[in-house]
C-alpha cells in the first residue's frame, strides 16, 4: 500500500523558515522516474502547485516562489523536505505532498497525504 | 506566470451531464490531469494525460481536449460527485506545474 505523510510545523513565525518532511512508504524514490510534489492549499483557496522532485534528483519549482523554495530527498529515510523562507501570514495554509508516478501517470499525482496544516502568525 | 481559467461554479440535476472547462495557452501541447476533492479531503486523481481513467475511476468521468481548452464531463451525475475539481498542467517550459482556479461542482 502506497503512503505519503507530511510533519512539520504546526505554527511558525513570520519571517520564519519552514521546513516540511514527506515520509512516504509502499514505493521507493529510487524507483526510476517516480516522484514528489508539494502543493497547497490556503482556507477555502485553490490548490497551488510548489515543487517537485524525481528519482534522478531532477526538480522543479513554481514561477512565483520559486526564489523561496528548495526541495530535496533522503533516499535512504524515503523522506521528501521541502523548505520555505521568510514565511509570511499569506502562507498559512494546508501543505500536501503527492506521488508521480510518471511511468503510469505522467504527471499526474495519483496517491496524495492527508496534508499537514500550518498557520503564520506572531 | 501561466494560469488555467475554470468556470468557479457547475450546477446540475442528478442523472444530467456536467461539463468543466479549463482554459490555458500551452494547454494544445501540454497534458491536462483533473482532480476532485471533497471537503476535508485530499484530492484525488480522475483523468490523466487528457482523457485517461486512474482503475478505480467510475466511467462516467471522461476527458477530452480542444485546442485551448480541457474539459471534464461527468455522465449520469450522482449526488456524491459534489464537490471541487481542479485540472492540472504544465507552463510552455513543460516543468513547471500549475492548478486550475477550482470549480464547485453543485447536484441541485
Amino acid at each position: 500500500q502506497v503512503t505519503l505523510k507530511e510533519s512539520g510545523p504546526v505554527l511558525v513565525k513570520p519571517t520564519e523558515t519552514l521546513t516540511l518532511t514527506c515520509t512516504v512508504s509502499g514505493f521507493s524514490l529510487s524507483n526510476a522516474r517516480m516522484g514528489v510534489s508539494w502543493i497547497r492549499q490556503p482556507p477555502g483557496k485553490a490548490l497551488e502547485w510548489l515543487a517537485h522532485i524525481f528519482s534522478n534528483d531532477e526538480k522543479s519549482y513554481s514561477t512565483s516562489l520559486k526564489s523561496r523554495l528548495t526541495i530535496s530527498k533522503d533516499t535512504s529515510k524515503s523522506q521528501v523536505v521541502l523548505t520555505m523562507t521568510n514565511m509570511d501570514p499569506v502562507d498559512t495554509a494546508t501543505y500536501y505532498c503527492a506521488r508521480i508516478d510518471w511511468y503510469h501517470y505522467y504527471y499526474g499525482m495519483d496517491v496524495w497525504g492527508q496534508g499537514t496544516t500550518v498557520t503564520v502568525s506572531s | 506566470s501561466y494560469e488555467l481559467t475554470q468556470p468557479p461554479s457547475v450546477s446540475v440535476s442528478p442523472g444530467q451531464t456536467a461539463r468543466i472547462t479549463c482554459s490555458g495557452d500551452a494547454l494544445p501541447k501540454q497534458y491536462a490531469y483533473w482532480y476532485q476533492q471533497k471537503p476535508g479531503q485530499a484530492p484525488v486523481l480522475v483523468i490523466y494525460k487528457d482523457s485517461e481513467r486512474p482503475s478505480g475511476i467510475p466511467e462516467r468521468f471522461s476527458g477530452s481536449s480542444s485546442g485551448t481548452t480541457v474539459t471534464l464531463t461527468i455522465s449520469g451525475v450522482q449526488a456524491e460527485d459534489e464537490a471541487d475539481y481542479y485540472c492540472q498542467s504544465a507552463d510552455s517550459s513543460g516543468a513547471v506545474m500549475v492548478f486550475g482556479t477550482g470549480t464547485k461542482v453543485t447536484v441541485l
